[in-house]
């Protein structure tokens, strides 16, 4: 069974619009990642989190929130979503510096 | 900030051809990974290799941390080796990438 999951596994949203991605893993990690990644490069990392109710800001978190409310969640919030925001997200779990991927979300902001 | 440069961009090969990609890193690290993107975008981790060489089947991993540097060989190419490779440096728990080698293996 897959480790690190991810939904919804597509979405369309709105500009202006709310959108939450949820990332579930069972590998009872404490620390959860969440990344974009966009055409011909690789992944950037928006937050993570170093247990439940902590959450970090990565690289380019402008725009986004997260939310850790358990060890097996970690979710990802646009508030205001924007077709800047239009990417392929990845959510990962990992400690001791290996990092264990889910499936990708691919969300599209018109 | 942490840089990682991977080399080739691009490469193209016939199958049965060897291959050699590489991955640089701007400053001090933990350890590196290697992933591969399937076409349709889900990530494969390869290996986890904080120093060394590892091997698994026709794949090889060397990483020499005082050179900050990596590499994956992939030896006789198969069609389905297609993609792109990704290597990612971990520095305190964090993990930053490189832009990837996309690989086409052609018949």
């Amino acid at each position: 069974e897959a480790a690190v999951t991810q939904s919804p596994r597509n979405k369309v949203a709105v500009t202006g619009g709310k959108v939450t991605l949820s990332c579930n893993q069972t590998n009872n990690h404490n620390n959860m990642y969440w990344y974009r990644q966009d055409t011909g490069h690789g992944l950037r990392l928006i937050h993570y989190s170093y247990g439940a109710g902590s959450t970090e800001k990565g690289d380019i978190p402008d725009g986004y929130k997260a939310s850790r409310p358990s060890q097996e969640n970690f979710s990802l919030i646009l508030e205001l979503a924007t077709p800047s925001q239009t990417s392929v997200y990845f959510c990962a779990s990992g400690d001791s510096g290996q990092q264990f991927f889910g499936p990708g979300t691919r969300l599209t902001v018109l | 900030g942490q840089q990682v440069q991977q080399s080739p961009a691009s490469l193209v090969l016939q199958e049965g051809e060897n291959a050699e990609l590489q991955c640089n890193f701007s400053t001090s690290l933990n350890s590196m990974q290697w992933f591969y993107q399937r076409p349709e975008g889900s990530l494969v981790s390869l290996f986890y290799n904080p120093s060394g060489t590892k091997q698994s089947g026709r794949l090889t991993s060397t990483t020499v941390i005082k050179e900050r540097r990596s590499s994956l060989h992939i030896s006789s190419s198969q069609i389905t080796d297609s993609g792109t490779y990704l290597c990612a440096m971990e520095d305190n728990n964090r993990i930053f990438f490189g832009d990837g080698t996309q690989l086409v293996v052609k018949p």
